[in-house]
């Protein structure tokens, strides 16, 4: 994964309307990629997940998309609620470890 | 609470002193794992534990770094004569290692460290 460093990429959308928020990899290799949420104070939380062989993985209220092509993952969040603020991350899952990637912090305007 | 807890949650020390901290992961998962993470950065790997065996340290844990998981329960990360790079939250994650792992770690809330 890539480091943001200090400045997180940012993302603000209104409360109800949809968020996608995009990742870059680099491991072809990785079996798994993955979403985590990270809320103020807490640790990383597992939200959902797509194996290598598939384009496409609902769950509720999100959507993960793979294009592996371009190397490229999406998550979508439909009907944003403020419990939705949080920093976002992409990881990938192979040779036992996880590798997190660049974050997002999305933040929820009234 | 039946997640996975670390203690102490913040720690606050002077550079050349040793810390330790430790994790209780979810009983019965058999996978633990430490992870560092910086403000504004990503949770970087340092290490993981099958049951109490160590199979693999990332080149970020430095000699002054140890982690032990004598009983296959919890685990404690040993960082002596802290510098202040040592400054970091430290995170520790549980799985199960089932035959299809998907990479889904059930996280702490963390270890602040501060080095003055």
């Amino acid at each position: 994964g890539e480091s943001v460093g200090l400045h997180l990429p940012t993302l603000s959308v209104q409360e109800g309307d949809n968020s996608i928020i995009n990742c870059a990899y680099s491991n072809s290799a990785s079996d798994y990629f993955i979403w985590y949420k990270q809320e103020s104070g807490k640790g990383p939380q597992f939200i959902i997940d797509i194996r290598s062989n598939m384009d496409k993985r609902q769950g509720q209220r999100v959507t993960v998309l793979l294009n592996k092509t371009v190397k490229h993952l999406s998550l979508q969040i439909a009907a944003t609620q403020p419990g939705d603020s949080a920093v976002y991350f992409c990881a990938e899952y192979g040779a036992q470890k996880l590798v997190f990637g660049q974050g997002t912090r999305l933040t929820i305007n009234p | 609470d039946t997640g996975v807890s670390q203690d102490p949650r913040h720690k606050i020390t002077k550079r050349g002193q040793n810390v330790t901290f430790r994790c209780d992961p979810i009983s019965e998962h058999n996978r633990l794992y430490w992870y560092r993470q910086t403000l504004g950065q990503g949770p970087e790997f340092l290490t993981y534990f099958q049951n109490e065996a160590q199979l693999e340290k990332s080149r970020l844990l430095s000699d002054r770094f140890s982690a032990e998981r004598p009983k296959g329960s919890f685990s404690t990360l040993e960082i002596q004569r802290t510098e202040q790079g040592d400054s970091a939250m430290y995170l520790c994650a549980s799985s199960e290692a089932v035959r299809f792992n998907t990479g889904e770690l059930f996280f702490g809330e963390g270890s602040r460290l501060t080095v003055l």
